[in-house]
C-alpha cells in the first residue's frame, strides 16, 4: 500500500537551534521525493524535489537527504528562524500512477 | 509567472446547502488541475483531476463534483453540503501529469465550515 509517514507529529524548538524532520514511505514504484512548507492557513510550497539518484540537495538552510534503499527522507533546518514555524510535508509521487502520495506533516513551532 | 487564485477564502455554509468554489490559474495554458482536501491531522487527499477542458477524473466516491468549464478554471460544487464535507480545500496546477513538469503548484486554499 502507498504510505508516507511522518515523524514527530509536531516539534517545538528555539531560535536558532538546529532540528530533523523524518519521512518514510513505502511508495512503489518510485518517481521523486519532494519537500513542502505549509504556513497555517495557505497553501504547501515546494522546498525541493529529489529523484531516486540524489542522497542530498539543499535550499538555504533547507537540506534533505533521501535514502532509496531503506525508503527514508529528512528535512534538516539549520539555524531555525521565527518564520519556519509551519508544517512540513513529505510527498512521494508515484511513477506508476503519478499521483501524489501525501505525508500527515510535522507541525514546526519556533519559539524566541 | 504563473499566479493560482482560490474564492473565497473562507466559507461557512449550513448542512445542505449548495456549495461552489472557484480555481483559477494564470500565466499558463492547458495546465492540470486538482483539488485536494485536507482535513485535520490528515494529509491531503485527491479529490477531482482534470487533465483538459470538460475533462474530470473523480478519486474518491463522495459527496462533490467538479467541472472545467475553461481552460483555466476548475470549480469544485456539491448540491446538498453534508458536516463531513467541512475542511481545506486546496487547488493546485502542474505542467504535466508525470515527468520533471508534474511539480504541483497549490494555491491559497479555501476553509470551509459546515454547520
Amino acid at each position: 500500500k502507498n504510505q508516507v509517514e511522518q515523524s514527530p507529529q509536531s516539534l517545538i524548538i528555539l531560535e536558532g537551534k538546529n532540528c530533523t524532520l523524518q519521512c518514510n514511505y513505502t511508495v512503489s514504484p518510485f518517481s521523486n521525493l519532494r519537500w513542502y512548507k505549509q504556513d497555517t492557513g495557505r497553501g504547501p510550497v515546494s522546498l525541493t524535489i529529489m529523484t531516486f539518484s540524489e542522497n542530498t540537495k539543499s535550499n538555504g538552510r533547507y537540506t534533505a537527504t533521501l535514502d532509496a534503499d531503506t525508503k527514508q527522507s529528512s528535512l534538516h533546518i539549520t539555524a531555525s528562524q521565527l518564520s519556519d514555524s509551519a508544517s512540513y510535508i513529505c510527498v512521494v509521487i508515484n511513477s506508476g500512477t503519478y499521483k501524489y502520495i501525501f505525508g500527515t506533516g510535522t507541525r514546526l513551532k519556533v519559539l524566541a | 509567472s504563473q499566479t493560482i487564485h482560490q474564492w473565497p477564502a473562507t466559507l461557512v455554509q449550513p448542512v445542505g446547502s449548495p456549495l461552489s468554489l472557484e480555481c483559477t490559474v494564470e500565466g499558463t495554458s492547458n495546465p492540470n488541475l486538482y483539488w485536494y482536501r485536507q482535513a485535520a491531522g490528515r494529509g491531503l487527499q485527491l479529490l477531482f483531476y482534470s487533465v483538459g477542458i470538460g475533462q474530470i477524473s473523480s478519486e474518491v466516491p463522495q459527496n462533490l463534483s467538479a467541472s472545467r468549464p475553461q481552460d483555466r478554471q476548475f470549480i469544485l460544487s456539491s448540491k446538498k453540503l453534508l458536516l463531513s464535507d467541512s475542511g481545506f480545500y486546496l487547488c493546485a496546477w502542474s505542467r504535466s501529469l508525470a515527468g520533471a513538469n508534474n511539480e504541483q503548484f497549490f494555491g491559497p486554499g479555501t476553509r470551509l465550515t459546515v454547520l
